[in-house]
């Protein structure tokens, strides 16, 4: 059974930093791109981020380049997103996501873990 | 960027009629094209990808169409468990990867 449990979501103060965990088990977490995507509270989804099954290439949503980076350590099946410089409007719940063989779809997702930035 | 634009934003259906979501692209997608439905509290759930087919596990009643920039979800007879927000996602072209805004169906 696919399961991605994320973890470190916290409360932060605007221009702070944290770190995302994503733990990933029962599939091959090596031969799969990985993504990250949020929702702000009350709202819709917006893909974040993506790594490529070797960590080789990384994309960005423009909302989050220069601030957010994304990693992957194959040897521990996690993801990972390091949050920088963050803002109010970054305030979502994040979840973690595999791709398809393609790299998208995304066929299962985390339950999310809730980042709040407020002063 | 692909802006995706789901309508209506809110469609109300009795139990065991038929609900005909849309989706719309600003530039063709081809069939790089996939839905979930995401009920309050869960993570989303992939439902139809490659606009038409269906993921693992998904009833039959779930049915995807459309090609380019023009794409409908239907589910044929709609159960109690069926209500929920939708939302459609392009993966042609990326990044990056877009969702439209969603289409929350409720109970008429």
């Amino acid at each position: 059974e696919v399961q991605l449990v994320e973890s470190g979501g916290v409360v932060v103060q605007p221009g702070g930093s944290l770190r995302l965990s994503c733990a990933a088990s029962g599939f091959t977490f090596n031969d799969f791109s990985m993504h990250w995507v949020r929702q702000p509270p009350g709202k819709g989804l917006e893909w974040v981020s993506l790594i490529t099954w070797d960590g080789g290439s990384t994309y960005y949503a423009d909302s989050v380049k220069g601030r957010f980076t994304i990693s992957r350590d194959n040897s521990k099946n996690s993801l990972y997103l390091q949050l920088n410089s963050l803002r109010t409007e970054d305030t979502a719940l994040y979840y973690c996501a595999k791709g398809m063989v393609r790299g998208a779809p995304f066929d299962f997702w985390g339950q999310g873990t809730l980042v709040t930035v407020s002063s | 960027e692909i802006v995706m634009t789901q309508s209506p934003a809110t469609l109300s259906v009795s139990p065991g009629e038929r609900a005909t979501l849309s989706c719309r692209a600003s530039q063709s997608v081809y069939s790089n094209l996939a839905w979930y439905q995401q009920k309050p509290g869960q993570a989303p759930r992939l439902l139809i990808y490659g606009a038409s087919t269906r993921a693992t596990g998904i009833p039959a009643r779930f049915s995807g169409s459309g090609s380019g920039t023009e794409f409908t979800l239907t589910i044929s007879s709609l159960q109690s468990e069926d209500f929920a927000v939708y939302y459609c996602q392009h993966y042609n072209h990326w990044p990056p990867i877009t969702f439209g805004q969603g289409t929350r169906l409720e109970i008429k």
